[in-house]
């Protein structure tokens, strides 16, 4: 299943099966895109990132693409367990003078068993 | 357990008050990140320390200040309070002093204004 990340934060997936969360970034000049899982009642966790001279990046079972024409960034969970359950943030690095990380609005990712 | 420590978890306080949010960073980093999280919303960027120093400032209120201690632990100050500043408030730390590199966040101060 696929969602857009920003605006509507639900995304139900069967448990084994993979999952893509999108997310549409702001700003051209950003250069650096990260994604970070958080848990209920806990902080956010480094998921995985990509600097912007990449368009593919792995790591383990997750996969993040960077499309810099479209302004575009996903991640890609495969074979989905339960403990993926969580809300996924993606956020650009904007340079505007200084550097400032800016968060999308998250996606929750629910795994039915 | 992320390495960062933030005091206390939970604070309930009145409308117009001001308190003190505490943050320590993972042994060795130096920059110092906070963050607010409103219901349901992403993570708003408010204000960073690097080594002491303010290095960039987000969408930070003119209530709330923050500083960096020379041991590298950090404080957000918030005062006249209003219910709307009712949220969670991250703080995380980097080794590095730009956003561009993975940071590890505490597990947050629950911040509830009545």
């Amino acid at each position: 299943g696929e969602s857009v990340g920003l605006h509507l934060p639900t995304l139900s997936v069967q448990e084994g099966d993979n999952s893509i969360i999108n997310c549409a970034y702001s700003n051209s000049a950003s250069d650096y895109f990260i994604w970070y899982k958080q848990e209920s009642g806990k902080g956010p966790q480094f998921i995985i990132d990509i600097r912007s001279n990449m368009d593919k990046r792995q790591g383990q079972r997750v996969t993040v693409l960077l499309n810099k024409t479209v302004k575009h960034l996903s991640l890609q969970i495969a074979a989905t367990q339960p403990g993926d359950s969580a809300v996924y943030f993606c956020a650009e690095n904007i340079i505007q003078g200084a550097q400032k990380l800016v968060f999308g609005q998250g996606t929750r990712l629910t795994i039915n068993p | 357990d992320s390495g960062v420590t933030q005091t206390p978890k939970h604070l309930i306080t009145a409308t117009g008050q001001r308190v003190t949010l505490r943050c320590s960073p993972r042994s060795g980093d130096l920059s110092v990140y906070w963050y607010q999280q409103s219901l349901d919303q992403g993570l708003q960027f408010l204000i960073q320390y690097y080594n002491g120093e303010e290095r960039a400032k987000g969408n930070i209120l003119e209530r709330f200040s923050a500083q960096q201690f020379p041991d590298l632990h950090s404080e957000l100050n918030l005062s006249s309070l209003e219910l709307g500043d009712s949220a969670l408030y991250f703080c995380a730390s980097s080794l590095r002093g730009t956003p561009n590199t993975e940071a590890f966040f505490g597990q947050g101060t629950r911040l509830t204004v009545v």
